[in-house]
């Protein structure tokens, strides 16, 4: 089945800063692959997907790169903001995997003042 | 509208005791899912369901059992709870499978297992 790897584990940043986290999947047949924000004490949220046929996708402030060939897709926060401060999990899904998702270890960042 | 409801939001068990947590939904979405959520390990996910009365084994089905008898309700059940099922649960829900529609996630439930 699909393994997600992300990194870093941990993450800080000055505001203003830009952030970026990792994430590796194993299943070459995976064409789905969101983000998802968890504040502290809250529910995870998506902030921003890409599905396979699209290279680069941005909203704002973030941005998120798929490269197909290496298996590989990241996210990218831009002028951070202390409110950006929370868990990021990346996932991946499989459309022959019953249309489950995998996610990711994800990612505490951290934005400092 | 409610989105995801879970209950309870907390509870703590005795080993070999059992229970069950209760997710709804009221935005008549098809798919359904529980995950477990663990410092360092992320959301892994237990048990899926793609529609009413299916059921489906996840990453980390061992010790779980779940139920799919109506639309809006998926049940989680731990027949003999043992320590390493401490966490906190998530039910989430999708109006087709994750890759045409996004989670929406509910407030959690923390389980503590002594």
């Amino acid at each position: 089945g699909e393994n997600v790897e992300q990194h870093p584990s941990t993450l800080s940043v000055q505001e203003g800063d830009s952030a970026v986290i990792k994430c590796t999947y194993s299943d070459s047949a995976s064409n789905y692959f969101p983000w998802y924000k968890q504040e502290l004490g809250k529910r995870p949220q998506l902030i921003i997907d890409i599905r396979s046929n699209v290279g680069e996708k941005k909203d704002q402030r973030i941005a998120v790169t798929l490269n197909k060939t290496a298996k590989h897709f990241s996210l990218h926060i831009t002028e951070t903001q202390p409110e950006d401060s929370a868990v990021y999990f990346c996932a991946a899904s499989t459309p022959n995997q019953g249309g489950k998702l995998i996610f990711g270890q994800g990612t505490e960042l951290s934005v400092k003042p | 509208n409610a989105g995801v409801t879970q209950t309870p939001k907390f509870r703590v068990l005795k080993t070999g005791q059992s229970m069950t947590l209760l997710c709804a939904q009221d935005m008549n979405h098809e798919y359904m899912y529980w995950y477990r959520q663990d410092p360092g390990m992320g959301l892994r996910l237990i048990h899926y369901s793609v529609g009413e009365g299916t059921t489906a084994k996840g990453e980390v089905p061992d010790g779980y059992n779940v139920s799919r008898l109506k639309k809006q309700n998926f049940l989680l059940g731990l027949e003999s709870a043992a320590p390493s099922q401490t966490s906190v649960y998530f039910c989430a829900s999708s109006y087709r499978s994750s890759y045409n529609s996004p989670l929406h996630f509910g407030n959690g439930t923390r389980l503590t297992v002594t």
